[in-house]
């Protein structure tokens, strides 16, 4: 069975703080998906990390895939309340033009307070 | 990118009943899935949506209870057959063309 550990669950910061989200796993993924969802939409992607090691930024957001493709994490800089909402990482398995099924981790639902 | 439109966009039933969504990609997609979502929780795949043959469940899911269509490349449709109060959820339609997009999903109600 693959699993994909997300921590934390649950993160209410202040405007401005840092913050990390981590999705761990042990088994190796060929890529590596965030997804930010809001009340009442679909998930929307946010980036999709392919390569071990490989950091990607998106404006305040940095995301790293780890060099095994086991595990990833994003970094918010300097939060802001346009940041709430449920981040979800996901990995697949699938190669070749084909992501195939996405396994999901249990999200990190963030609140930034003004 | 695929833009993905879904209906209804939400729906409450009665118990005993069937309801089927629908989905729609704006382009040929190898593959599509079918996910469920409880209200703030993680997404849990019920099937992949095999265009031209039957789909493919995951554990815990079965055709009886959400039958799947997938007629062409672009579109498909999902059952839930004889609902109960269980099966209230966000139920969402993925296409995968190279990477996974998301409908805005549909939200049901089983009274």
């Amino acid at each position: 069975t693959q699993l994909l550990e997300q921590s934390p669950q649950f993160l209410s910061i202040q405007e401005g703080e840092n913050l990390t989200v981590y999705c761990n796993s042990s088994s190796v993924f060929s890529s590596l998906q965030w997804y930010r969802q809001e009340p009442g939409e679909g998930p929307v992607l946010l980036v999709t990390v392919v390569t071990g090691g490989e950091v990607k930024k998106l404006k305040r957001l940095t995301f790293q895939f780890g060099d095994a493709r086991k595990d990833s994490s994003l970094h918010i800089t300097a939060a802001q309340p346009g940041d709430t909402g449920l981040y979800l990482c996901a990995g697949a398995l699938g190669y070749g033009g084909s992501q195939g099924n996405l396994i999901f981790g249990k999200g990190t639902k963030l609140s930034v307070k003004p | 990118s695929a833009v993905i439109s879904q209906k209804p966009s939400r729906d409450i039933c009665q118990r005993g009943t069937s309801l089927t969504i629908q989905c729609q990609v704006d382009s040929q997609v190898t593959m599509m899935f079918w996910y469920r979502q409880q209200p703030g929780q993680s997404l849990t795949l019920i099937a992949t949506a095999n265009q031209g043959s039957e789909a493919t469940y995951e554990s815990g899911f079965v055709i009886d209870k959400f039958p799947i269509s997938r007629p062409n490349l672009t579109f498909s449709t999902l059952t839930v057959s004889n609902m109960s109060p269980e099966d209230s959820s966000i139920y969402l339609c993925s296409a995968d063309n190279n990477e996974q997009f998301f409908g805005p999903g549909t939200r049901l109600t089983v009274l």
